[in-house]
């Protein structure tokens, strides 16, 4: 029974480059979370998908940053164009449906470093 | 927007000792959670809170939801190096909708 994966654990890109960070849910999880942690900070919430669809993207930046969770296949977010300040641990979460939202799992992150 | 104050942010015991620490919030939630996060790993859901004055309990790890519904507390007896990590709060407004607010934290560090 495998737990949210995320892929790769760590990646460093340049400044310029762009950064792709894919999450597979748990078996039988519909709905994706992706949050952004700064050193010594909680997590902040960027964006919620379900298959196929954008429901919330409220903490996401507008530029730049873009996520999607395709009918097959990972989760996908995008960062375009990446600046030091986007170095932070990504962290992506499902849950089985809306309702037990609260469920959320998280997986292992992804450690981005912008050099 | 809603906020999360976690306290203390950090706290150093020993071995053995009993650990609280708790959290408040400028709105109403209607679910507390708290997760411990180990370092390089992701948050692990330790106890959720869905209604007013619950006191839940996950072996040593005690969590009850403020009958204020602004405000939760955890509490850790008998503390074991295992211990160690960041324990965060987070709380869901009353909506399905609402995402889930996260504290910043409470490091918990063990003397040996």
């Amino acid at each position: 029974n495998a737990g949210v994966m995320q892929n790769p654990r760590h990646l460093v890109r340049r400044r310029g480059q762009e950064a792709r960070l894919r999450c597979s849910p748990m078996k039988g999880h519909s709905h994706v979370y992706w949050y952004r942690q700064l050193p010594e900070e909680g997590l902040k919430f960027m964006v919620y998908l379900q298959k196929e669809n954008i429901i919330d993207e409220s903490g996401m930046p507008k530029e730049r940053f873009s996520a999607e969770f395709p009918k097959e296949g990972p989760s996908i977010l995008r960062i375009q164009q990446v600046v030091r300040g986007d170095s932070a641990a990504y962290f992506c979460a499902s849950s089985p449906n809306q309702v037990s939202s609260y469920e959320q799992y998280f997986g292992p992150g992804t450690r981005l470093t912008v050099t | 927007g809603q906020q999360l104050n976690q306290s203390p942010q950090s706290m150093f015991i020993q071995e053995g000792e009993d650990v609280s620490m708790n959290c408040t919030s400028s709105s109403i939630f209607n679910t507390w959670l708290w997760y411990k996060q180990d370092p390089g790993e992701g948050p692990v859901l330790l106890i959720a809170l869905y209604k007013a004055g619950e006191l839940t309990s996950n072996g040593r790890l005690t969590a009850q939801f403020g009958i204020t519904r602004k405000d939760s507390f955890l509490n850790i007896s008998a503390s074991i190096p295992s211990d160690v990590g960041i324990y965060f709060c987070a709380g869901q407004g009353k909506n399905r909708d609402d995402k889930i607010i996260f504290g910043k934290g409470t490091r918990l560090h063990i003397l040996p």
